[in-house]
């Protein structure tokens, strides 16, 4: 069946603009995870939704980042006022349960310039 | 809070080679632990987690709560195994445990 997919796999904005980031997860997986990878790092988590409500937000750096999953299956990423250092790779994966393995999207690839 | 360490960035060896990829943690309930693969251009999947005490593609990892490692290891390299490696960890309680906290990766380069 289809994987964990991520739209779009490449975004360039400018410094201040605001960015939405979405990922379509695995039908019938009600786990929901968003992390961040910048370059020469591992994913670093920032957010796990269980159903429709963010269970654990507390990843998220600061009050410009915010996600929402609205029927508890596709979630965006909202990043407001961006900057440079926001650039990053940004991972969705999806579970059936928060035990159960974690499928990786493969991505979108954020520039801020 | 829980840390993964994984000191080698690059590590390079021959085919038919053994190979060893470090990982260490620091966490102090008994944790979850994982090995993830990421081949060229392609996503990033699970390789083993130490509960399932599986061989995946020949390669092994060994949780040793006495040096907190979880070293994966392979007896003999194929080129195919080039990739990138992470170790992860998930808490075993306290409510966090859906959460992966990801070392910093081992690129993988398997000669001919």
């Amino acid at each position: 069946g289809a994987g964990v997919s991520q739209t779009p796999s490449n975004k360039v904005t400018e410094k201040g603009k605001y960015v939405e980031l979405r990922c379509d997860p695995i039908s019938g997986h009600t786990a929901l995870y968003w992390y961040r990878q910048s370059l020469g790092q591992g994913p670093e988590f920032l957010i796990y939704f269980q159903g429709t409500g963010a269970a654990d937000d507390s990843g998220l750096p600061n009050d410009r980042f915010f996600a929402v999953r609205p029927e508890g299956s596709v979630s965006t990423l909202k990043i407001q006022r961006t900057e440079r250092g926001d650039s990053a790779v940004y991972l969705c994966a999806s579970s059936f349960g928060p035990y159960n393995e974690q499928y990786f999207g493969p991505g979108t690839r954020l520039t801020v310039t | 809070a829980q840390r993964v360490t994984q000191p080698e960035k690059l590590l390079s060896v021959f085919k038919g080679a053994p190979v060893e990829l470090k990982c260490n943690y620091s966490y102090s309930g008994s944790p979850e632990l994982f090995w993830y693969v990421q081949y060229s251009r392609q996503r990033l999947q699970l390789l083993l987690r130490h509960i399932s005490r599986e061989s995946i593609k020949g390669f092994t990892a060994d949780l040793n709560k006495g040096e907190t490692s979880f070293h994966l290891k392979k007896p003999f390299a194929q080129e195919e195994d080039s990739a990138m490696y992470y170790c992860a960890l998930k808490e075993d309680s306290g409510g966090s445990n859906y959460k992966l906290t990801f070392g910093k990766g081992t690129l993988l380069t398997v000669n001919p």
